[in-house]
């Protein structure tokens, strides 16, 4: 079975920061891995995906995430926070054949 | 706007009435699917299409649960005799996906609200 632990609920960030979202994942091969972000009222948006190759993956809004197979994590970071990153965001992986698995969230609040 | 489609985004209902949900993917997705988020959890996958055909259900879908894409276009999610369980945002997303493989991106609706009184 394939699971994605996101073990912080809350993280609060002041602006201009630096940010990092851990996940974890349970999975038996090597996962395809996704990163999305959910504002409240929206639908989730992809921010980056790591299918293969690269581990250090560039996504949207200035956002990358790092594959390391021997922690079996997948780090969503980003140099300077902003006020509109505030949101929720959700790490999630598939086989390539299977559907999506997410993780329960963390929520990011920036502080002034 | 050529996005993932969603309608109603809310619904408040008593328990035991049935409600029915809409989605609109975008046009050349052959690829629909429907979740399920609660309070405090991400979304929980609960059937796929492809096509015109259900090729996946979860177990989180009971007997009260169906869900149609007729012409391989629009879906709806139904649920009849609601509960206050089924309290939650339903989420739909479509992607184009190549044969079995599934590693394309999902792009998400804004989701429908379900409220059971």
């Amino acid at each position: 079975a394939q699971s994605v632990t996101q073990p912080d609920i809350h993280i609060t960030v002041s602006e201009g920061a630096s940010l990092e979202l851990r996940c974890n994942y349970s999975y038996g091969a090597t996962p395809y891995l996704f990163w999305y972000v959910q504002s409240p009222g929206q639908g989730l948006q992809l921010l980056l995906k790591y299918f293969s190759g690269d581990t250090l993956v560039q996504g949207i809004k200035g956002f990358e995430a790092e594959f390391k197979r021997s922690q079996s994590s997948f780090n969503l970071r980003k140099p300077s926070v902003h006020w509109s990153d505030a949101a929720e965001y959700f790490c999630a992986l598939n086989s390539g054949y299977s559907t999506l698995t997410f993780g329960k969230g963390t929520m990011l609040l920036v502080s002034p | 706007d050529t996005g993932v489609s969603q309608n109603p985004r809310h619904k408040i209902t008593k328990r035991g009435q049935n409600v029915t949900f809409r989605c609109d993917p975008i046009s050349e997705h052959n690829r629909l699917y429907w979740y399920r988020q609660t309070l405090g959890q991400g979304p929980e996958f609960l059937t796929y299409f492809q096509n015109e055909a259900q090729l996946e259900k979860s177990r989180l879908l009971s007997d009260r649960f169906s869900a149609e894409r007729p012409k391989g276009s629009f879906s709806t999610l139904e649920i009849q005799r609601t509960e206050q369980g089924d309290s939650a945002m339903y989420l739909c997303a479509s992607s184009l996906a190549k044969g079995h493989a599934n590693t394309g991106e999902l792009f998400f609706g804004e989701g429908s609200r379900l409220t059971v009184l």
